[in-house]
């Protein structure tokens, strides 16, 4: 069973700086279709899961473009450039190893 | 509107089973693959399963293989997942969700509590 492990699990960031998060998984995430179903998700309190990007790098529509994706094979990234107040909640990678999917275990982002 | 819009919040006593459902407005359920994910309070998503849209066929990870069915109505463009021998490990907001490459639709929750 794919195993995928974020870090950091806690990120206080100051208005209009930059975070990161890492996304690892324990076994290539490459399809046999040649793509790479690895996702990111926002969780903000109280509501459900927002889908951001897809496919490691493709922001979803109205998604704002502070947000961006990269990574290939096991390891990830997604960054927020300048992270703002309504940034603020839980980050979760996904993954899927057809036909199975994996969730990590999340990313509190905070305002400091 | 894409939408899925789910049934309303349940409370079941240890044992028992619950059934969920999730209706979906503005696509049909028989053109994406459906997903359901849970998340215990406090705790992060984990997926439960889902359903092929081409011919219904599903797909669970061993952790719930045993207890967890997925179905669907085409006529009614609804999904549903049954869960058996519930426990109190089993409280949690259940989510169904519309797979486009990616999870890019999600309903708003039912909330399960199992308490005696």
């Amino acid at each position: 069973e794919i195993v995928m492990t974020q870090t950091p699990l806690s990120s206080p960031v100051t208005p209009g700086q930059p975070a990161s998060i890492s996304c690892r998984s324990s076994q290539s995430l490459v399809h046999s279709d040649g793509n790479t179903y690895l996702s990111w998700l926002q969780q903000r309190p109280g509501q459900p899961p927002r889908l951001l990007i897809y496919k490691i790098s493709n922001r979803l529509s109205g998604v704002p473009d502070r947000f961006s994706g990269s990574g290939a094979g096991t390891d990830f990234t997604l960054k927020i450039s300048r992270v703002e107040a309504e940034d603020v909640g839980v980050y979760y990678c996904m993954g899927a190893t057809q036909p199975l999917w994996t969730f990590g275990q999340g990313t509190k982002v905070e305002i400091k | 509107q894409v939408q899925l819009v789910q049934s309303g919040a349940e409370v079941k006593k240890p044992g028992a089973s619950v059934k969920i459902s999730c209706k979906a407005f503005g696509h049909s359920i028989t053109s994406n693959y459906m997903h359901w994910v849970r998340q215990a309070p406090g705790q992060g998503l984990e997926w439960m399963g889902m359903i092929d849209p081409r011919d219904g066929s599903t797909s669970y990870p061993q952790k719930f293989q045993a207890r967890v069915t997925l179905t669907r109505d085409s006529s009614t463009n609804t999904i549903y997942i049954d869960l058996s021998s519930l426990t109190s490990e089993d409280t949690a907001v259940y989510y169904c969700a519309r797979d486009r490459e990616a999870f890019d639709v999600w309903g708003q929750g039912t909330m399960v509590t199992v308490s005696s």
